[in-house]
């Protein structure tokens, strides 16, 4: 079935570095990607998708490439504020069914100042 | 942009206890409404997708006489866990899927309902 891989182990980074989270998938067909960002005791938030091959979705300053080639949609930020602190899941919805969301695992990301 | 709304946001139950928990989409209709459970610094485990005026289909493993769901209306779903236990404290998110107009892959998540069994 569809799968989202993200990498292990929370993220630790000091304010202005750069930020990648890597996220890879196994789906059937031409499945949509997002990142979903989880600030502390609240719910998911959309951050970005991308529908098809070669797409880029940015918002708030992160981008992230749909790669076929690679099943990859890894997240990037080029300077990190102490408010990105949050925990990232990467997803995906496959173009059939009921279009269920697969979660990744998520990631902790902790930015100091 | 889509809203969706859970009530209550925090609840603390004593075991044996039932529980419901609601799920609205605010400005707009969703025919599919979904329900996670996650666990601390985990994921999100998807439990049931709920159709309006349809019966929920349950993810395996969920048992589907203790959490029971309802979606009587499109703006409308409910979950209740039945003679709660503290097992089934967790946070608890569901997600709308817009019905018309909107994109068909986005779902849009709920702020999450923290539940609590004594």
């Amino acid at each position: 079935g569809d799968s989202v891989t993200q990498m292990e182990g929370p993220v630790t980074l000091s304010e202005e570095a750069f930020l990648t989270i890597n996220c890879t998938y196994t789906a059937t067909g031409y499945p949509s990607l997002f990142w979903y960002v989880q600030y502390p005791g609240e719910g998911l938030q959309l951050l970005l998708k991308a529908t098809k091959a070669d797409d880029k979705g940015s918002n708030k300053g992160f981008e992230a490439t749909y790669r076929k080639e690679t099943t990859s949609f890894h997240l990037e930020k080029g300077s990190v504020q102490v408010s990105d602190s949050a925990v990232y899941f990467c997803a995906l919805s496959g173009n059939y069914g009921n279009n269920r969301l697969a979660f990744g695992k998520g990631n902790q990301v902790v930015v100091i100042p | 942009g889509a809203v969706v709304s859970q009530h209550p946001s925090r609840v603390i139950c004593k075991s044996g206890t039932s529980v419901k928990i609601e799920c609205r989409s605010l400005d707009f209709q969703a025919t599919t409404m979904f329900w996670y459970r996650q666990f601390p610094k985990q994921s999100l485990m998807l439990m049931a997708t709920s159709n309006e005026g349809s019966k929920a289909t349950y993810e395996q493993g969920v048992e589907k006489d203790k959490f029971l769901i309802n979606h009587a209306s499109l703006t409308l779903s409910t979950l209740t866990v039945t003679s709660a236990h503290p097992e089934d404290s967790s946070f608890y998110i569901c997600s709308a899927r817009e019905t018309s107009g909107g994109k068909p892959n986005e779902q849009f998540f709920g702020p999450g309902t923290r539940l609590t069994v004594l």
